[in-house]
């Protein structure tokens, strides 16, 4: 059963507090890997996907790696408008290709 | 603007009644899934649909029901069986770039489901 972990559940950060988030996985084949943010009441916001390991993407303030059993999205310098959770899924080779999700990290930026 | 829209953005249910909320999207996406979120847990899969008229059950799909009439729109029945319907209701969509394999998901701004 494929299975993704977030880590940690709720995380603090005074603004300019560089850090990174973990998405741990286990899959039987990484078809790939799902980065999104997701603010209270709102629906998810894609920001990245990744398909093998030593991948690496970026997007502002937001970068996101993957190896073959983790993935990290690391946020420099951020700022009190990248507050929100955010959601890391996985979508396996075989079966029905249909992405599991972990329960996210809740993000919160003081200025 | 392509996107997904998702109406109504809150909905009360009263005890024994059906009530359906609506997902259209105009991307030109074959694939459309319902997702159901409640605090502290992940997205979990009620129904999803590849093509038009074909729909499979997803991990909690008791209590719900679904139509695909048309490849815009996907939508969700909330029937009396569902005994604990309160959470957030949300619709994605994705291409089907090849047999079996879907591309990323892009999702609805969500509607969230109250009982009265």
């Amino acid at each position: 059963e494929d299975q993704v972990t977030q880590s940690p559940e709720a995380l603090r950060l005074q603004e300019g507090e560089s850090s990174s988030l973990n998405c741990s996985y286990t899959v039987s084949g990484l078809r790939g890997l799902f980065w999104y943010r997701q603010d209270p009441g709102k629906g998810p916001e894609f920001l990245f996907t990744l398909y093998s390991a030593g991948e690496e993407k970026e997007k502002e303030r937001l970068k996101a790696t993957l190896t073959k059993k983790e993935s990290f999205l690391h946020i420099t310098a951020p700022k009190p408008e990248d507050s929100a959770t955010y959601l890391c899924a996985v979508q396996a080779t075989g079966g029905s290709y249909i992405p599991t999700f972990g329960r996210g990290t809740s993000l919160i930026v003081h200025p | 603007d392509g996107g997904i829209t998702q109406s109504p953005k809150y909905l009360f249910r009263k005890e024994g009644q059906n009530v359906t909320l609506s997902c259209e999207q105009n991307l030109n996406h074959d694939a459309m899934y319902w997702y159901r979120q409640d605090p502290g847990q992940g997205l979990r899969l009620i129904y999803y649909s590849q093509i038009v008229n074909d729909f499979q059950k997803g991990d909690i799909a008791e209590g719900y029901s679904v139509s695909r009439e048309k490849k815009e729109s996907f939508p969700l029945t909330v029937t009396s069986a569902q005994k604990n319907p309160t959470a957030f209701y949300l619709c994605a969509s994705s291409m089907v770039a090849g047999v079996g394999v879907r591309e990323t998901q892009y999702f609805g701004p969500g509607t969230r489901l109250l009982v009265l």
